[in-house]
């Protein structure tokens, strides 16, 4: 089974700081994903990387960015946390010959103060 | 672009009774299909796709769904709901060329009585 891994379940920060979430996956996949997940917003998509240090916007970029330095791992960046970057973060990733079939991570709660 | 849309935000169904959640899309050609399903506390979970081919397909934990062209629609269905498919699902769509990406509608949370 493909397996996904999220760093921690459940984080707080304050405004401000700067927060990594970090993500793994186990099946030698190219292509990683970070959705955010909000009450009544459904997934949506923030970056995405086809392969190790190459990455692409997704639908709301701002305020965050992405580091790809090894294939299994996919890092999450808020260069200054701001509250309104609370949110349920989901990472997935995906094989080059069926990409649109992805898996997910447990995701991780962020909570900004 | 392509859109999903999943007009109930809740449903509610006894156990034992037939399911269906609804989810409507946006697009010239014929996109990828899926639903996924998400338990609380959990990630998502890949219930079925559509790619091509027959269009009613079949799931795990007893779930199909069926592709309507014609309706721009793939709707999820279950005859019998158990307690346990009390979870969020979502319904997304991937398009070709449009860079391995998902849009996902905005969720229906299903709530099953006992």
């Amino acid at each position: 089974d493909v397996k996904v891994t999220q760093s921690s379940r459940y984080l707080v920060k304050r405004t401000g700081e700067k927060v990594f979430l970090e993500c793994v996956q186990d099946m030698d996949h190219e292509n990683m994903f970070w959705y955010r997940q909000d009450p009544g917003l459904g997934l949506r998509l923030i970056y995405f990387s086809y392969d190790v240090k190459m990455k692409e916007k997704g639908d709301i970029p701002e305020g965050y960015s992405v580091s790809r330095e090894k294939k299994e791992r996919f890092s999450l960046i808020l260069e200054s946390a701001s509250t309104n970057q609370t949110s349920m973060y989901l990472c997935a990733s995906s094989r080059p010959g069926n990409p649109y079939e992805q898996y997910f991570g447990p995701g991780t709660r962020l909570t900004v103060t | 672009a392509q859109s999903v849309t999943q007009p109930d935000i809740h449903i509610t169904v006894s156990e034992g009774a037939s399911l269906e959640l609804r989810c409507n899309y946006s697009y010239g050609a014929t996109p990828y299909l899926f639903w996924y399903v998400q338990s609380p506390g959990q990630g998502l979970q890949l219930l079925l796709k559509y790619f091509s081919g027959d269009t009613l397909v079949q799931g795990i934990k007893g779930f199909e769904a069926e592709f309507k062209r014609s309706q721009s629609s793939f709707n999820l269905r279950k005859p019998s709901v158990h307690w346990s498919d009390a979870a969020e699902y979502f319904c997304a769509v991937g398009v070709t060329g449009g860079g391995n990406k998902l849009t996902f509608g905005t969720g229906t949370q299903l709530k099953v009585e006992l």
